[in-house]
């Protein structure tokens, strides 16, 4: 049973828009949340995360917004640069253990 | 060196043949974990340890099985693979709750025939 779920597998922005990756959980007993970046070839990078109590969380052009009563978080990647293609996961955390969405796979084309 | 290594980087193995996928972490971490990943599935929990005398299971446990022989290193263990087994195996470390993310290893391709 997928307690987080990624349903697009792929996106393609074009270089400098906005790239939204969303992302569903089922599990209201989730802490925090997470998203990683995926290059072939490499673990999964840490990217951003943000607490249940919280609805944003910034780092530079990287924006998670978290919607607790849609049970629903996205990543805004504003602009998106080609160095930005990757695959992207989703995670949730009870502090136990993470669970992990099945990746979306994003292309910023030059 | 890498935070988090893990051997062999790729592995082809027979079915019924037993196998040990290595881990070792130089983060300091008492927390490690195994996953594994397979298309359109995502990374799914196998087993992981909180310290040295403890060990869980995960979401897919069934025919694996961990050693967690120091701080710093954790094993997972193919008792009698199958090829269903054959997917891409990622051992992680983290502190306290992982908040601030998991450090994960480069991976290790397993491919059971």
């Amino acid at each position: 049973d997928q307690q987080v779920k990624q349903n697009s597998p792929s996106l393609s922005v074009q270089e400098g828009r906005i790239s939204i990756l969303n992302c569903d959980y089922t599990n209201s007993m989730f802490d925090y949340f997470l998203w990683y970046k995926k290059y072939p070839a490499e673990g999964p990078t840490f990217l951003i995360s943000i607490s249940s109590i919280k609805d944003k969380n910034e780092d530079g052009r990287f924006t998670v917004f978290l919607n607790k009563s849609a049970k629903h978080l996205s990543l805004h990647i504003v602009p998106s640069q080609p160095g930005d293609s990757a695959v992207y996961f989703c995670a949730a955390s009870d502090s136990n253990d993470m669970r992990f969405g099945a990746g979306t796979r994003l292309t910023v084309k030059p | 060196d890498a935070d988090v290594t893990q051997t062999p980087r790729n592995r082809i193995t027979k079915t019924g043949k037993r196998i040990m996928l290595e881990c070792s972490q130089t983060k300091g971490h008492d927390r490690m974990y195994w996953y594994r990943q397979d298309p359109g599935l995502g990374l799914r929990l196998i087993y992981y340890s909180f310290d040295v005398k403890d060990i869980n299971k995960g979401e897919i446990s069934d025919g694996y099985s961990v050693s967690r022989q120091a701080q710093a290193k954790f094993s997972l263990s193919l008792e009698s693979a199958i090829p269903n087994q054959t997917a891409l195996y990622f051992c992680a470390t983290s502190d306290l709750d992982g908040f601030y993310g998991y450090t994960f290893g480069s991976g290790t391709r397993l491919t059971v025939v």
